[in-house]
């Protein structure tokens, strides 16, 4: 049973460009977060989906930033016109349900480095 | 306030020795708790849940204190291999009934030979 899989594991943009993360949940999680870490820094939460819906993006910018979870494929996190503060490691993680007793499993990140 | 807070760290300690961490929260209404550890440029993998009567796995042991609001982890005969950042995540049950899922910034750990 694959892990969570993201890609690309790295990625690097200049500024203004787009970038799209990738991420693969484990085979039966339909749940999927993602997440932001900055240099020495804390895991922040961004966005939590569910198949087709986005069920909670309190932690998301309110531009430049969206994220979907389609009924096929992996889930995509988007950033436009990416800025040198976007420079950072997105994780995303998976479960099989949602409730506040599940374990997250995540998967490897992506790094963004905006120049 | 932060949310959660940590043990800033870093923590450098012999080989052998016991090692504790604490993480405090500060909603009431939280309702899950966890320690992950990181490996340094790695992602978070789940070290152990917490739960209110207290749970210990091999060396580690985690308790869990609602009235004053702190978890803590502690590692007793440390190895070398124990080496990471542990993070204290706190889960608790937000708007349209979605998890709301915080994390400390990270106690790190380094053990010495």
């Amino acid at each position: 049973n694959a892990g969570v899989m993201q890609n690309p594991r790295h990625l690097v943009r200049r500024r203004g460009q787009e970038a799209r993360l990738r991420c693969s949940p484990m085979k039966g999680h339909s749940h999927v977060y993602w997440y932001r870490q900055l240099p020495e820094e804390g895991l922040k939460f961004m966005v939590y989906l569910q198949k087709e819906n986005i069920i909670d993006e309190s932690g998301m910018p309110k531009e430049r930033f969206s994220a979907e979870f389609p009924k096929e494929g992996p889930s995509i996190l988007r950033i436009q016109q990416v800025v040198r503060g976007d420079s950072a490691a997105y994780f995303c993680a998976s479960s099989p349900r949602g409730g506040t007793q599940e374990t997250q499993y995540f998967g490897p990140g992506t790094r963004l480095l905006v120049l | 306030r932060k949310e959660v807070e940590q043990d800033p760290g870093p923590f450098n300690v012999p080989e052998g020795a016991t090692v504790a961490f604490n993480c405090t929260y500060s909603n009431s209404a939280s309702q899950s708790f966890f320690w992950y550890r990181q490996d340094c440029r790695k992602e978070p993998k789940l070290l152990m849940s917490v739960y209110s009567s207290g749970n210990e796995d091999g060396r580690f042991t985690a308790q869990l204190n609602r009235a004053s609001q702190y978890i803590s982890l502690l590692i007793r005969d440390s190895k070398l291999s124990d080496s990471a950042t542990y993070l204290c995540v706190v889960n608790m049950r937000g708007y349209s009934s979605a998890s709301k899922i915080i994390f400390g910034s990270g106690t790190r750990l380094s053990i010495r030979p």
